[in-house]
């Protein structure tokens, strides 16, 4: 049982460049996210989903583009890299709970910076 | 917009102190975790408070959910180095989305 799978783990992108970031989920879970983290700050929701075929926006979604065409698997597109977007991005996934507080599950993280 | 303001954004302190962290928002929350971060590491669940005025213990650990479901509190007992961290809240916005703090590093010296 893996959990939470992302790669690459680090990647220097040059301006205007594209990349995916890949995130892979093995828990079955429903729900997933991913979020931003600028240096020694919180987190901030980019995108998430409730469910294969589904996406919704978070707080900081200009920039960035995502699928989820299954359960497993909820990739994050950088279409044209800017300085702005140097920041770790953690992929996370999670399950209803009854009553509230559904449990988040990150990734490792990757580590990206656009020079 | 929701925001949840934690406070104090930096901490050192010696092993075996205490400390409080607190999390902080104008905007009533369904419920409210705790996670832990590592460095180089994604944050771990600590705790899931839901009730208004709950109090939960974790070994050396206490969250507190204010009344009102605005705020929360972490107290520390007799702080360790395994301790040392960034220390999250995070406020439910909705079913599945959560709004997270702007964070609390942590380090406890030996």
């Amino acid at each position: 049982n893996a959990g939470v799978t992302q790669t690459p783990k680090f990647r220097i992108l040059k301006i205007g460049q594209s990349m995916t970031l890949q995130c892979t989920q093995d828990m079955n879970h429903n729900y997933m996210y991913w979020y931003r983290q600028d240096p020694g700050m919180g987190l901030k929701l980019i995108y998430y989903s409730v469910g294969a075929g589904i996406t919704d926006k978070g707080e900081v979604p200009n920039g960035y583009n995502v699928s989820r065409s299954t359960t497993e698997d909820f990739p994050l597109r950088l279409e044209l890299a800017a300085p702005s977007q140097t920041s770790v991005y953690f992929c996370a996934s999670s399950y209803f709970v009854a009553g509230g507080g559904n449990e988040q599950f990150f990734g490792p993280g990757t580590r990206l910076t656009v020079l | 917009t929701q925001l949840l303001e934690q406070s104090p954004q930096f901490l050192s302190i010696q092993e075996g102190e205490n400390l409080t962290v607190y999390c902080n928002s104008s905007s009533v929350f369904s419920s409210l975790q705790w996670y832990r971060q590592e460095p180089g590491e994604g944050p771990v669940l600590l705790v899931t408070v839901v009730t208004g005025g709950e109090v939960k213990k974790l070994k050396r650990l206490t969250f507190q959910f204010g009344d009102a479901r605005k705020d929360s509190s972490l107290h520390i007992t007799a702080a360790q180095p395994g301790d040392t961290g960034l220390y999250l809240c995070a406020g439910a916005s909705g079913t599945y989305k959560y709004i997270f703090g702007t964070g609390t590093r942590l380090k406890v010296l030996a």
